[in-house]
């Protein structure tokens, strides 16, 4: 079936230093593949994703690009601040069609930025 | 809008009693997704609706684990009895559109069964 491989972390950061998270994938055909974010007390929220090979999801100085040749999709961040500190969790949505809706999830890393 | 909605944001239980965990998704949201999250076993799909029929409960556990969505805006989720295993973040989520993976998640009910 569909896994998700994410570093386990904690990963321990600098404010301003750059972040790599890795993410691996194991699906049959083309899933989307998407980060979300879980903040301190709060629910997951989307923060980036991409749907085809090559495809690059951004938001909020975050990206990732979808590589099928290596499935993966590492998440990145030029210069982390504070407010970045969470868990950040990748997940695939197996191909469209037929009722497959489940995203799959990866068990999270947690991410601490000092300032 | 006020986003998924879900209560009690804490329960504490005793092993053996019942529990009922509540759920409001985002208007108009056909999809419902309720999760549980554990240090151990990470984020794990319990079961999921659409347009209020059960879809997929291959996630529910054992069957002390039951859930309904009787309307459009309501869903819970209930332990009977519950257990000490059963101690975890319980999430819902709701989606407009589910095909396209983007789920928008409550802020969970931290269960913990003595």
């Amino acid at each position: 079936g569909d896994s998700v491989t994410q570093m386990e972390g904690p990963v321990t950061l600098s404010e301003e230093a750059f972040l790599t998270i890795n993410c691996t994938y194991t699906a049959t055909g083309y899933p989307s593949l998407f980060w979300y974010v879980q903040y301190p007390g709060e629910g997951l929220q989307l923060l980036l994703k991409a749907t085809k090979a090559d495809d690059k999801g951004s938001n909020k100085g975050f990206e990732a690009t979808y590589r099928k040749e290596t499935t993966s999709f590492h998440l990145e961040k030029g210069s982390v601040q504070v407010s970045d500190s969470a868990v950040y969790f990748c997940a695939l949505k197996g191909e469209s069609g037929g009722s497959n809706y489940k995203l799959t999830f990866g068990k999270g890393t947690l991410l601490t930025v000092n300032p | 809008d006020a986003g998924v909605i879900q209560s009690p944001r804490h329960e504490v239980t005793e092993m053996g009693q019942e529990v009922t965990l509540r759920c409001k998704p985002i208007s108009g949201h056909d999809y419902l997704f309720w999760y549980r999250q554990t240090m151990m076993r990470g984020l794990e799909l319990l079961i999921y609706f659409n347009n209020n029929v059960p879809i997929d409960d291959s996630g529910m556990p054992e069957d002390r684990f039951s859930a309904k969505m009787p309307n459009a805006s309501f869903s819970t989720l209930k332990i009977q009895p519950s257990e000490p295993r059963d101690s975890a973040v319980y999430f819902c989520a709701s989606s407009l559109d589910a095909s396209m993976g983007t789920q928008y998640f409550g802020p969970g009910t931290r269960l913990l069964v003595l």
